[in-house]
């Protein structure tokens, strides 16, 4: 149980253009979903914490214009990389938290590595 | 501010023990978590502390003191597959996860 999915794994785009990340919860409802960032031989550093029905949170230094999270439902959140440039080379990973977490546990998706040329 | 330490790297034969520390300060302690996370693959969850003392999980256990803001990572019977990252993560009073730098962990044969 608890799978978190993500789709694509990889992705290479053009600059400019825009990149549409999806992260599911397979068998258990996601209240909250976090978005990070890891760049190589970096932690983990949090973009946004995304709510269902409700606006993202973003951390400071995080353009939530440039970054579009929707979480539409409880097991679908998406983020968006709007104007990719080759400096949002990077690896990104979601994680879902169950609305009936007794630990908090975030359950992480493999992740989306994203190459912007 | 809030801050997560543990070694930037560490060596250990296979079949041997190694202890990864990590000591933090965070607004507030809502649990301690261990996560492995391979190369190039996202992390996976180890272990979860939120009461002082041992939790053991097979060849892994953790160890956690909240007085002293510490807690460490046991590995036992070390495996080439143990290679990797070892992250230590704190939530905070947010129930925000609050990451260290990850310690890789290099096995020798």
């Amino acid at each position: 149980g608890a799978v978190v999915s993500q789709h694509p794994s990889r992705v290479i785009c053009k600059s400019g253009t825009s990149v549409k990340i999806e992260c599911r919860s397979l068998d258990f409802q996601a209240t909250t979903m976090f978005w990070y960032r890891q760049f190589p031989k970096q932690s983990l550093m949090l973009m946004a914490t995304s709510n269902e029905g409700s606006k993202a949170t973003y951390e400071q230094g995080v353009e939530k214009d440039k970054f579009l999270i929707n979480h539409a439902s409880l097991t679908l959140s998406t983020l968006t990389v709007t104007s990719a440039h080759p400096e949002d080379s990077s690896f990104y990973i979601c994680s879902a938290r169950a609305t009936t977490s007794e630990n908090n546990e975030q359950f992480f998706g493999p992740g989306t590595r994203l190459t912007v040329l | 501010g809030q801050n997560i330490d543990q070694p930037t790297e560490m060596t250990a034969t296979e079949g041997a023990i190694v202890q990864i520390n990590c000591t933090y300060q965070t607004s507030g302690f809502n649990g301690l978590f261990w996560y492995q996370q391979h190369a190039g693959e996202a992390p996976t969850f180890l272990s979860y502390n939120v009461l002082d003392g041992l939790e053991e999980k097979g060849r892994f256990s953790s160890f956690l003191s909240r007085s002293k803001g510490y807690s460490y990572l046991l590995l036992k019977e070390l495996q080439m597959k143990d290679s990797a990252s070892y992250l230590c993560a704190v939530m905070d009073s947010n129930y925000q996860l609050i990451w260290g730098a990850g310690t890789k962990l290099i096995i020798k044969p």
